[in-house]
């Protein structure tokens, strides 16, 4: 079974700190993808990366970076927290279209 | 640029009916995917639909894609605790490569 594992369940922050958020896949996937989840928005992507050192902007890209130096590995930054990326952070990975998610990262900036 | 629809926007019911979420978009669907989220986790994938009236079932979830591609259903027959979470719906992205756009999700209680 295909694995995304993402460093932590919970996390709580404070405002301009700066935020690593981990995601590792076993499957030797190219696609990774970093989403944000909040109600009545549902998902939405804020970067995805094909390929190691290739990133490219999805929907939402202020305020983050990302860095793919393996593959398997593909990391969210928040260089300066603010409150209003509290947020579900969900991280996938595919080979084709269909993603395999990780279980979610629920970060709380403060 | 393309969208999912989902409705309704959030469902309660009675363990042991049935019940039905829909998933329209305003463009032909490559490729349709249902996934459920219990709260506060991941996602997991259910199925993915291809064909124009393709239809495929999973224990008690059923979904359907219509002849257009343009519309999809999950139906849940006899619902069980443990169908409740969000069902969200995705779709392939054609002009953005292997990308899946999402609805904003359907939270479904079971009423024991």
């Amino acid at each position: 079974d295909v694995k995304v594992t993402q460093s932590s369940r919970y996390l709580v922050k404070r405002t301009g700190e700066k935020v690593f958020l981990e995601c590792v896949q076993d499957m030797d996937h190219e696609n990774m993808f970093w989403y944000r989840q909040d109600p009545g928005l549902g998902l939405r992507l804020i970067y995805f990366s094909y390929d190691v050192k290739m990133k490219e902007k999805g929907d939402i890209p202020e305020g983050y970076s990302v860095s793919r130096e393996k593959k398997e590995r593909f990391s969210l930054i928040l260089e300066s927290a603010s409150t209003n990326q509290t947020s579900m952070y969900l991280c996938a990975s595919s080979a084709t279209t269909e993603a395999f998610f990780g279980q979610g990262t629920r970060l709380t900036v403060v | 640029s393309q969208e999912l629809e989902q409705s309704p926007q959030s469902l309660i019911v009675q363990e042991g009916k049935n019940l039905t979420i829909n998933c329209t978009s305003s463009k032909t669907l490559y490729g349709l995917y249902w996934y459920k989220q219990k709260y506060g986790e991941g996602l997991i994938f259910l199925m993915m639909l291809q064909k124009g009236g393709e239809e495929k079932s999973h224990e008690k979830i059923t979904a359907k894609l219509d002849e257009k591609k343009q519309q999809s259903s999950l139906h849940i027959t006899a619902s069980q605790p443990s169908h409740a979470g969000i069902y969200l719906c995705g779709a392939d992205r054609r002009n953005r490569d292997d990308k899946i756009i999402f609805g904003k999700g359907t939270r479904l209680h079971i009423l024991p």
